[in-house]
């Protein structure tokens, strides 16, 4: 593919209902990342993956909050029981090598409302 | 203590002017350092990537860096209004093992 997407683009949901958004990094890419942004904030940073290895996710805000990317490449975010909190751009970028160092590629993200 | 800090403008300059744009970071041991820039509704797009200290020059765009001042900006030369957006700038941290961005400044070219 020419680039990372995600889908779906848009979102509403319910409060407490939960939902699965997607990445497809750039293929080849190793590290896949994960972000929020809120509405004139800076993406923060969520959670990391090296191939299917989970090497950080010390920013995921609670535990309603799940990420997984089983075989290295499509990565899913889970939100459990969602909050009005929880509304943001979902942003996920990829890089091409292993280290965390080489510049990240962004898809188009995914809006998030919770009503 | 933010680990990135931008001024979040809005800055305004005419056309065919030059933008400068600032950026301070928090991780002295920091050694990645990246400009984004960002239009309303779209995601962030990569636009340098600066390692070393000094200037890095790309067509229009130039990244300068000072690692002693914990400081780095971006310069764009004959601004057009095409260049109006949120520019972000962002650091991977070496203790933190993750990127860091911060809030972005709002540039306008005024034609």
């Amino acid at each position: 593919g020419a680039g990372v997407s995600q889908s779906p683009r848009y979102k509403v949901a319910k409060r407490g209902q939960d939902v699965a958004l997607r990445c497809d990094p750039i293929s080849g890419h190793v590290s896949l990342f994960w972000y929020q942004q809120a509405l004139g904030q800076g993406p923060e940073f969520l959670t990391y993956f090296q191939n299917e290895a989970q090497l950080d996710k010390s920013g995921l805000p609670s535990d309603r909050f799940f990420a997984e990317r089983p075989e290295g490449s499509v990565s899913t975010l889970k939100i459990q029981r969602t909050q009005q909190e929880d509304s943001a751009v979902y942003l996920c970028a990829s890089t091409q090598g292993g280290t965390v160092s080489y510049e990240q590629y962004f898809g188009p993200g995914t809006r998030l409302t919770v009503t | 203590q933010k680990e990135v800090e931008q001024n979040s403008g809005p800055l305004s300059v005419p056309e065919g002017a030059i933008a400068s744009l600032n950026c301070t970071y928090s991780d002295r041991g920091s050694q990645s350092f990246f400009w984004y820039r960002q239009y309303s509704g779209k995601s962030p797009e990569l636009i340098m990537s600066i390692y070393s200290n000094g200037d890095k020059e790309d067509g229009r765009f130039t990244a300068q860096l000072n690692k002693a001042s914990q400081y780095v900006s971006l310069l764009i030369r004959d601004s057009q209004p095409s260049d109006s957006a949120t520019y972000l700038c962002a650091f991977f941290s070496n203790t933190g093992n993750q990127f860091y961005f911060g809030t972005g400044t709002s540039l306008t070219v005024i034609p």
